[in-house]
């Protein structure tokens, strides 16, 4: 099993751009989330999903969008990228039995640059 | 809202000495407790959780944390520390019920030297 598999592992964009970090999983998980990690800020939750079609806001949803048409696949777009857009993104997936959705299996991570 | 607070922002300690690291959530409710770790150049990855029974709980490597529900806190431990524990850790809570999002707290370094 591969996991949960992000791309692109590095990203350098100039503001105003927008790009597509791709995630997909292959543990057939319902839940996947997409976390954003600043030094010093920890992790803070940009979307989530509880199922294919279903997607919701996290607590730092600006700028940001999903969508989710499979379970695999998690795409997160950035629109009109900014400097504060610059950190590391987190996809994550876990399984649908209650308590045991809270356990997390992360994504290498992706590092995206704004200037 | 949910919050989490984790006290030290990087730990040093020298090989063999004893860690504890402090984690405060402020749910009053329910609450599903984990550390998860990162080591460098790796995937976060889960180290130990609660989410009720005994409030020792055992995870990997020979870490343990203690649940003290009158104190709202979830505290990381070690007996001993190895030069591999170096890594980031994080504190995580969920409030329960069907709210399946974990909030972190800003993370621990800890630096262990040999």
């Amino acid at each position: 099993n591969a996991g949960v598999t992000q791309t692109p592992k590095f990203r350098i964009l100039k503001i105003g751009q927008s790009m597509t970090l791709q995630c997909t999983q292959d543990m057939n998980h319902n839940y996947m989330y997409w976390y954003r990690q600043d030094p010093g800020m920890g992790l803070k939750l940009i979307y989530y999903s509880v199922g294919a079609g279903i997607t919701d806001k996290g607590e730092v949803p600006n700028g940001y969008n999903v969508s989710r048409s499979t379970t695999e696949d998690f795409p997160l777009r950035l629109e009109l990228a900014a400097p504060s857009q610059t950190s590391v993104y987190f996809c994550a997936s876990s399984y649908p039995v209650k308590k045991e959705a809270n356990v997390l299996t992360f994504g290498a991570g992706s590092r995206l640059t704004v200037l | 809202a949910q919050s989490v607070s984790q006290h030290n922002h990087h730990v040093i300690l020298s090989e063999a000495a004893s860690l504890e690291l402090g984690c405060n959530y402020s749910y009053g409710g329910t609450v599903n407790l984990f550390w998860y770790v990162q080591y460098p150049g790796q995937h976060l990855q889960l180290l130990l959780k609660y989410f009720s029974g005994d409030p020792l709980v055992k995870g990997i490597k020979g870490f343990e944390a203690e649940f003290i529900k009158s104190k709202f806190s979830f505290n990381l431990r070690k007996p001993s520390v190895q030069w591999s524990d170096t890594a980031e850790y994080f504190c995580a809570v969920n409030s329960g019920g069907s709210n399946y999002k974990l909030t972190f707290g800003k993370g621990t370094l800890l630096t262990v030297n040999p």
